[in-house]
């Protein structure tokens, strides 16, 4: 099955600063990359994914980078704000009817400094 | 997108009871999952529900344990049955929206088990 690991565990920025959290998976067949935000006492919530046909995805601050030949995407936060701190979770999984199976990695506690 | 609200949003149980966690969306969702997330870790699926069928387990979880009910296309339960303090997690009811392969997540419930 797949494996999916996430780095680095724990993350911690100055307001403004960026951040950027990696991810590798090991199933080439994988072709689904959710990254979800998790604030304390809340589900997770999906910001942003990116799919095998593209290499990078950006949406406002936030963006996601794919590499399939080495396996592993990545997120990268721009202008880090106090409301950015969060668990972060990557994931990786198949479009269709599987989404919903993605395998999580074990997350990054993100903390932005005012 | 999917609004996902899930009852009851925290208890706490005596060791070797039951316990039934509703999970209610707001518009007709074919695919219904449950996760159990212990305190600091990632996700891990229990079991995927579909409307009409038998829910479908994951390695290490099984259906006396975990029974599932998903009546229509907007509810579902989960039941932990015979509770010990390893029960003791958040679970989270998530659903996948069809035709955007988008997976949206309710708000958990958080269990403790004495």
């Amino acid at each position: 099955g797949e494996n999916v690991e996430q780095h680095p565990s724990t993350l911690s920025v100055q307001e403004g600063d960026s951040a950027v959290i990696k991810c590798t998976y090991s199933d080439s067949a994988s072709n689904y990359f959710p990254w979800y935000k998790q604030e304390l006492g809340k589900g997770p919530q999906l910001i942003i994914d990116i799919r095998s046909n593209v290499g990078e995805k950006k949406d406002q601050r936030i963006a996601v980078t794919l590499n399939k030949t080495a396996k592993h995407f990545s997120l990268h936060i721009t202008e880090t704000q106090p409301e950015d701190s969060a668990v972060y979770f990557c994931a990786a999984g198949l479009l269709g009817i599987h989404a919903g199976k993605s395998t999580f990695g074990d997350g990054t506690t993100l903390t932005v400094k005012p | 997108s999917a609004v996902i609200s899930q009852k009851p949003s925290r208890d706490i149980c005596q060791r070797g009871t039951s316990l039934t966690i509703q999970c209610q969306v707001d518009s007709q969702v074919t695919m219904m999952f449950w996760y159990r997330q212990q305190p600091g870790q990632s996700l891990t699926l229990i079991a995927t529900a579909n409307q009409g069928s038998e829910a479908t387990y994951e390695s290490g979880f099984v259906i006396d344990k975990f029974p599932i009910s998903r009546p229509n296309l907007t509810f579902s339960t989960l039941t932990v049955s015979n509770m010990s303090p390893e029960d003791s997690s958040i679970y989270l009811c998530s659903v996948e929206v069809g035709g955007v392969y988008e997976q949206y997540f309710g708000p958990g419930t958080r269990l403790t088990v004495t």
